[in-house]
């Protein structure tokens, strides 16, 4: 069936290094995935999306990266700060439609 | 800046009492969405809407009704409140139009004793 999962539920990493979440997913028809930022207490907030028909894709200080042939998801944070520390989803459209398919979620924390 | 508006933020109810969820955005977007959520845990779409008058069940039944009546304003009820559907409600919108960003407002918390 369709899922997205991802491999770490929690991730632990120092100030100032760089944050790696990965994300799998199964359906080969999707075209477009997106990671989202929640915080405590709050609703998912975009950080940045990628089409099908892209590798890689940047933004201020996050880089996602799509490989289609193993059917995989990442995002990289550079030099993580505390501000950082929230629980990421990756998700990906439904087919043709307009809905999105949430993965479980990654605890980023930053360690001072 | 995206505008979407949950009230209440907290709810704390009874079983057995009527709620209704609120949810507006002035984004003008045809497309919205609810979803539930347990702490920590993925989000599941209980309903969502294409537009006005139109409205459809998501992936995760739900007891839970909707209403599309205005572009900008789509609620949800719970006719009966049981303690089984105390989690976080999160509404979300898009503008669709060949993009599939969906902004979320802040959520409800719903408790139900």
């Amino acid at each position: 069936g369709e899922s997205v999962g991802l491999h770490l539920p929690t991730l632990s990493v120092q100030e100032g290094d760089n944050s790696i979440i990965n994300c799998a997913y199964s359906n080969s028809a999707s075209d477009y995935f997106i990671w989202y930022k929640q915080e405590s207490g709050k609703g998912p907030q975009f950080i940045i999306d990628i089409r099908s028909n892209m590798d890689k894709r940047q933004g201020q200080r996050v880089t996602v990266l799509l490989n289609k042939t193993v059917k995989h998801l990442s995002l990289q944070i550079a030099a993580t700060q505390p501000g950082d520390s929230a629980v990421y989803f990756c998700a990906e459209n439904k087919g043709s439609s307009y809905k999105l398919i949430f993965g479980s979620g990654t605890r980023l924390l930053v360690r001072p | 800046e995206a505008d979407i508006y949950q009230t209440p933020r907290y709810l704390v109810i009874g079983t057995g009492k009527k709620i209704t969820l609120e949810c507006s955005q002035t984004m003008g977007h045809d497309k919205m969405y609810w979803y539930q959520q347990d702490p920590g845990m993925e989000l599941h779409l209980i309903h969502y809407s294409y537009g006005v008058n139109s409205t459809e069940k998501g992936d995760l039944s739900s007891e839970s009704t909707v209403s599309r009546i205005r572009t900008e304003h789509f609620p949800l009820t719970l006719e009966s409140a049981r303690p089984s559907h105390t989690s976080q409600y999160l509404c979300a919108s898009s503008s669709g139009g060949g993009s599939f960003e969906q902004y979320f407002g802040p959520g409800t918390r719903l408790t139900v004793t």
